[in-house]
C-alpha cells in the first residue's frame, strides 16, 4: 500500500498571504488527522476530518481550516499568514475506529518570510 | 496536556536492548497505548500499540503493567537507525493524539 503523501514538501510564503496544504491518505483510510511541529511547541493537534465531516478541532485559531473530501483527500489552510505559522504541518491517515491506529506523512515544511 | 510522562533522554548501546519507560498512571480502562518515534524532520512513524496485553511485532515489544499504569517499550537489539525521539500516547477511540515532548534516544557505536 502507498502511504500519506503531502504536497507541496517545502513551501516559501511572505505574512499575510494564505496557503493551502493536501494530504492523500492512505487507501482505505477515512480519518485525516493534521498537526503542526514547531521545536517550541512540539507536535500539536490541529483537526480531524472523518467522512469529510470535522471530528475534532484542537486549540488554533480560526485562519487555519481544513476538509476533506468525498475520496478522503484533504486540505488544510492557514489565511493571513504570520511568522510564527513557519513550521512542520503533518498529516495523518487512520480508519478512525476504536483501534486508532494513525499513520503519518513525510509533512510539509512551511517557512513564512 | 499529554497523559503520559517519559524520560527526556536515554542512551544505549548499539546492539543492546533499549528499555524505554512511560508513565500513564491517569490512563482509562478503554485508552490505548501508542507508541511513535520520530527521525529528524521526518513524520512520525508508529510502532506498536496496545490495550493491556503485551504487544510484539517486528520493530518492538510492548509490556504494559497489570494496572496499566506504565508501560516499557523494548527495541530489542537496537541500531544506530533507532536514534529517534519515542512519543508514548494514551488515546481513546475519537479522541486526537496529544504528543508530550518525548523521550530522545540515542543509540551509541
Amino acid at each position: 500500500k502507498a502511504g500519506v503523501t503531502q504536497t507541496p514538501r517545502y513551501l516559501i510564503k511572505t505574512r499575510g498571504q494564505q496557503v493551502t496544504l493536501s494530504c492523500s491518505p492512505i487507501s482505505g483510510h477515512r480519518s485525516v488527522s493534521w498537526y503542526q511541529q514547531t521545536p517550541g511547541q512540539g507536535l500539536q493537534f490541529l483537526f480531524e476530518y472523518f467522512s469529510e465531516t470535522q471530528r475534532n478541532k484542537g486549540n488554533f485559531p480560526g485562519r487555519f481550516s481544513g476538509r476533506q473530501f468525498s475520496n478522503s483527500r484533504s486540505e488544510m489552510n492557514v489565511s493571513t499568514l504570520e511568522l510564527g505559522d513557519s513550521a512542520l504541518y503533518l498529516c495523518a491517515s487512520g480508519y478512525g475506529g476504536l483501534d486508532n491506529e494513525q499513520f503519518f506523512g513525510p509533512g510539509t515544511r512551511l517557512t513564512v518570510l | 496536556d499529554a497523559k503520559t510522562t517519559q524520560p527526556t533522554s536515554m542512551d544505549c548501546a548499539e546492539g543492546r536492548a533499549a528499555n524505554l519507560p512511560c508513565n500513564h498512571s491517569t490512563i482509562s480502562g478503554n485508552e490505548y497505548v501508542y507508541w511513535y518515534r520520530q527521525i529528524h524532520s521526518q513524520g512520525p512513524q508508529y510502532i506498536i500499540h496496545g490495550l493491556k496485553n503485551n504487544e510484539t511485532n517486528e520493530m518492538a515489544s510492548l509490556i504494559i503493567t497489570e494496572d496499566r499504569k506504565s508501560s516499557t517499550l523494548i527495541l530489542p537489539h537496537a541500531t544506530l537507525r533507532d536514534t529517534a525521539v519515542y512519543y508514548c500516547i494514551a488515546n481513546n477511540y475519537g479522541q486526537n493524539f496529544v504528543f508530550g515532548p518525548g523521550t530522545r534516544l540515542s543509540v551509541l557505536p
